[in-house]
């Protein structure tokens, strides 16, 4: 399984935008990256899932470059809300999805 | 749709004393199931995984253990908890048979052993 490598933590303040970036140095053919949202006391929640190229939606975007080495997690104006851990996964159908650290989002007003 | 119902939501339970948690899925026939546990400020730690009944992988050796008695009910036991199993314990599925698969978690359980 390919490893991740995030951030521990980002500080941000409301209306700016905030891009995490996701190491995969290891990203085999037919893994996909997949970004999922945590709060306290919460399960995670996914975002966001891509494959190479960019993706878009209703809540964030997500870029992967052409080696898809990397990914960045791009969230647009962010508000007090956006206060979370942000963890990056990579993987195929395997049986087994291992979460990283994640990165802990703190945004100010 | 698909739903996930983990409980109960909090427990407070002594060292030694044993314990159950349980999850099930609606929705979804045959998934894949999953316990996480996470410490306090830290990330999520996969415990055990389970891609049809009976079947388990178990990813960290510890005193707990899981079973599958049916295709969408997962259930985390113990027979005699130790403080260090005190943590946010999650259960999740997911399709199984899809390359780009995704989770999705339940509510949580909070288990403090005092």
């Amino acid at each position: 399984l390919a490893k991740t490598t995030q951030p521990i933590s980002m500080d941000s303040y409301e209306g700016q935008e905030v891009n995490i970036t996701c190491s995969h140095n290891n990203i085999a053919t037919n893994d996909y990256i997949t970004w999922y949202q945590q709060f306290p006391s919460q399960g995670p929640r996914f975002i966001i899932q891509g494959y190479k190229t960019k993706v878009t939606n209703e809540v964030a975007s997500l870029f992967i470059p052409a080696d898809r080495k990397s990914s960045t997690l791009s969230l647009p104006r962010v508000s007090l809300s956006d206060t979370a851990v942000y963890y990056c996964l990579v993987g195929p159908n395997t049986d087994k999805l291992i979460f990283g650290t994640g990165t802990r989002l703190q945004v100010f007003p | 749709s698909q739903t996930i119902h983990q409980w109960p939501a909090t427990l407070v339970q002594p060292v030694g004393s044993p314990l159950s948690l349980e999850c099930t899925v609606e929705g979804t026939s045959n998934p894949n199931l999953y316990w996480y546990r996470q410490a306090a400020g830290r990330g999520l730690q996969l415990l055990f995984y389970s891609v049809g009944i009976g079947q388990i992988s178990s990813e960290v050796p510890q005193n707990l253990s899981a079973s599958r008695p049916q295709d969408r009910q997962f259930i985390l036991s113990s027979k005699k908890l130790l403080l260090s199993d005190s943590g946010f314990y999650l259960c999740a599925w997911s399709v199984g048979r899809e390359a780009n698969e995704k989770l999705f978690f339940g509510s949580g359980t909070q288990l403090s052993v005092l």
